[in-house]
């Protein structure tokens, strides 16, 4: 089954503490990309990654960092937590080797709910 | 910079009934338009993607239609149901800049049995 998968799916954490959010699909989808929603604000995207080794902002990056070294998997990191990184957190994965302009499919995964206290 | 923009942002119609929701963005240089549904709690699920040199997707009840000249985008249900009930999504892939992908905020829809 096609899957993009979050963990952990409910954290609640202390300000300054380093937290990795993994996600992780299944399709062999080179186009992955990490998003956060906010009431009011919508759905935002953080970065993404077209390839191995190859991640990008999007247009909230600041306090969050991510990796792609392989194609399976792109975590995010959040090196220093603050309380306005409350969120709920979503990966999303496509195949297209040329990015979304090529229409393929996005997969959401189903969230990861984020509490910084 | 790219904005989306869906009105309204909540709707409620009793079922059976056709309905329209809309989404505008405010420049033409886009890859495709995409429409989602997110269920509450859930993540999104893709409903239609719309390239930039088409007119318009359909699935099932489902159709969607695209004037990137006028930076509008309709999704069209027809014969709606108690399980349409969720909140849509479009979202639009931005020119050049392969992996950008700009949200609108969302039609919260409640169809009613």
């Amino acid at each position: 089954e096609a899957q993009v998968t979050q963990n952990p799916r409910y954290l609640i954490t202390v300000t300054g503490k380093k937290l990795t959010v993994t996600c992780s699909q299944n399709m062999n989808h080179e186009y992955m990309s990490w998003y956060r929603q906010d009431p009011g604000l919508g759905l935002r995207q953080i970065y993404y990654s077209m390839n191995v080794e190859v991640t990008d902002k999007g247009d909230v990056p600041e306090g969050y960092k991510v990796s792609r070294k392989e194609k399976r998997n792109f975590p995010l990191i959040l090196e220093s937590p603050s309380p306005n990184q409350t969120s709920l957190y979503f990966c999303a994965s496509s195949l297209s080797l040329g990015g979304i302009g090529s229409g393929n499919t996005i997969y959401f995964g189903e969230g990861s709910w984020l509490t910084v206290v | 910079k790219q904005e989306v923009t869906q009105i309204p942002a909540a709707l409620s119609v009793p079922e059976g009934e056709n309905l329209v929701l809309n989404c505008s963005f405010t420049d033409s240089a886009i890859y495709n338009l995409q429409w989602f549904r997110q269920d509450p709690g859930k993540g999104l699920t893709s409903l239609l993607l719309i390239q930039s040199s088409q007119r318009e997707q359909t699935s099932g009840r489902l159709n969607a239609s695209l004037d990137k000249s006028s930076g509008r985008s309709t999704l069209y249900i027809a014969a709606s149901q108690p399980g349409d009930s969720a909140t849509y999504l479009c979202a639009v892939a931005i020119y050049n800049q392969g992996g950008k992908l700009i949200f609108g905020q969302g039609t919260e829809l409640s169809v009613k049995p």
